[in-house]
Parts: structure tokens; C-alpha cells; sequence
């Protein structure tokens, strides 16, 4: 099967400090996805993205936080300055489109565990 | 996303069928009902998704009933690799939303 991959698998970084997170969706997807995962928490919706735009952002993706999709394979995301609280499991998911607008199946990669010190 | 609402947890032992029911009284018209599993520190995997009546693929089966306020996850004889956290979403744009809180299931020997 498919698989979505990201790196790194685990980012260790200073408070403060800019970082970017990389993801490669499946290749003949179209929609592209930021979620995390607090631990012990629920998964939480950040951004979805299609057609190089950001199609919607929950109010946890705030001006610290962007997206960018820089050459038709990688996904990234940014956060400029992070936060203690920032520390979670970033997982990214692509879909391959949607059917009438319903929901699709969504593929997710393994995670990078974000540790902010 | 409809509000779903699941069972905290569940345990089980190998071989035995687990059913797991997720309750989604304001389920809209167009609504699908979706189910990931997710394990340990790794991203959430699909596993079945219906509309009505029953649908069956190689893992699992979902049960919807006609009135289709509720759903039923259902693994046949599972194993001690089936222990993880399965999350029902229902709605159209599932992936524009937060997970639930998931049902943890336990598989014990």
C-alpha cells in the first residue's frame, strides 16, 4: 500500500526556535492535511490544504503556524517560534480527492514527535 | 462532524468477535460514518466506511442501521495486535475536523 512519509521522526528544539516539519503525501493525491496529537490527547485538526492553498485552518493553526507545498512532492509546516506547548505528535494525511464533496479515505504518515525545551 | 459518542473502552480476549458502537443522533443526510485505528504513537489508519446496512472488506465489517443514528465496528476474532484506539468520525469533510475521543480496545491472551 501507499504510504505517507514524514521527517524527521523526532525534532528536539529550543523554545523560540523556528522548525519545519516535512512530509511527502502519496503521489497522486490532492488533498493535504496537518493534524497533532498532544499526549494522551485527542488528534486535532490543524490545516487542510488543496490546490496550493489552505482550504481551512482550525483556530489552533494561528500566525505562528504555516504550510507550504514547495515543489509538487514535499508538504511542510512551520512554526516560527515555538512554544512549550507546541511539544505534540505532528501527523500529516492526503487524500487522493472526493467524491460529490463526501469524505474520502484519509492516508496518515507515522508522526514526528515535536519536543519543544 | 456529527458528535459521536463512543465507549471509553473495551476489553477482549483473542479470537473473540468485539463490536463497538458509536451513537451519532445528529448524523446529516449526507453523512458518512468512517473508522480509524490508530496504535501507539503512530498516525491513525482507515479502516472501513459505510452509509447504510453493512458493509465488509477484508478486516471488519460496519453494521448501520436504518435509521442510521448509530454504528457497529465489528472485528471478527481478533488478536493481541488488534489493541488500539479505533475513532468513528461521521460527516462529509472528516478530514477538516478533530478526532473523538475513540474507544481503547484491549486484546488480552
Amino acid at each position: 500500500e501507499p504510504e505517507v512519509t514524514q521527517t524527521p521522526s523526532h525534532q528536539v528544539t529550543q523554545m523560540g526556535q523556528e522548525v519545519i516539519l516535512r512530509c511527502v503525501p502519496i503521489s497522486n493525491h490532492l488533498y493535504f492535511y496537518w493534524y497533532r496529537q498532544i499526549l494522551g490527547q485527542k488528534v486535532e485538526f490543524l490545516v487542510s490544504f488543496y490546490n496550493n492553498e489552505i482550504s481551512e485552518k482550525s483556530e489552533i493553526f494561528d500566525d505562528q503556524f504555516s504550510v507550504e507545498r514547495p515543489d509538487g512532492s514535499n508538504f511542510t509546516l512551520k512554526i516560527r517560534s515555538t512554544k512549550l506547548e507546541d511539544s505534540a505528535m505532528y501527523f500529516c494525511a492526503s487524500m487522493v480527492g472526493k467524491r460529490q464533496g463526501l469524505s474520502e479515505k484519509l492516508f496518515f504518515g507515522s508522526g514526528t514527535q515535536l519536543s519543544v525545551l | 462532524l456529527a458528535k459521536t459518542t463512543q465507549p471509553i473502552s473495551m476489553d477482549s480476549y483473542e479470537g473473540q468477535e468485539v463490536n463497538i458502537t458509536c451513537s451519532h443522533n445528529n448524523i446529516a443526510t449526507n453523512d458518512y460514518i468512517t473508522w480509524y485505528q490508530q496504535f501507539p504513537s503512530q498516525g491513525p489508519r482507515f479502516i472501513i466506511q459505510g452509509y447504510k446496512t453493512k458493509v465488509t472488506n477484508e478486516v471488519a465489517s460496519l453494521f448501520i442501521p436504518a435509521d442510521r443514528k448509530s454504528s457497529t465496528l465489528s472485528l471478527p476474532r481478533v488478536s493481541l495486535s488488534d489493541t488500539a484506539v479505533y475513532y468513528c468520525l461521521v460527516g462529509r469533510e472528516a478530514g477538516k475536523s478533530t478526532f473523538g475521543d475513540g474507544t481503547t480496545l484491549t486484546v488480552k491472551p
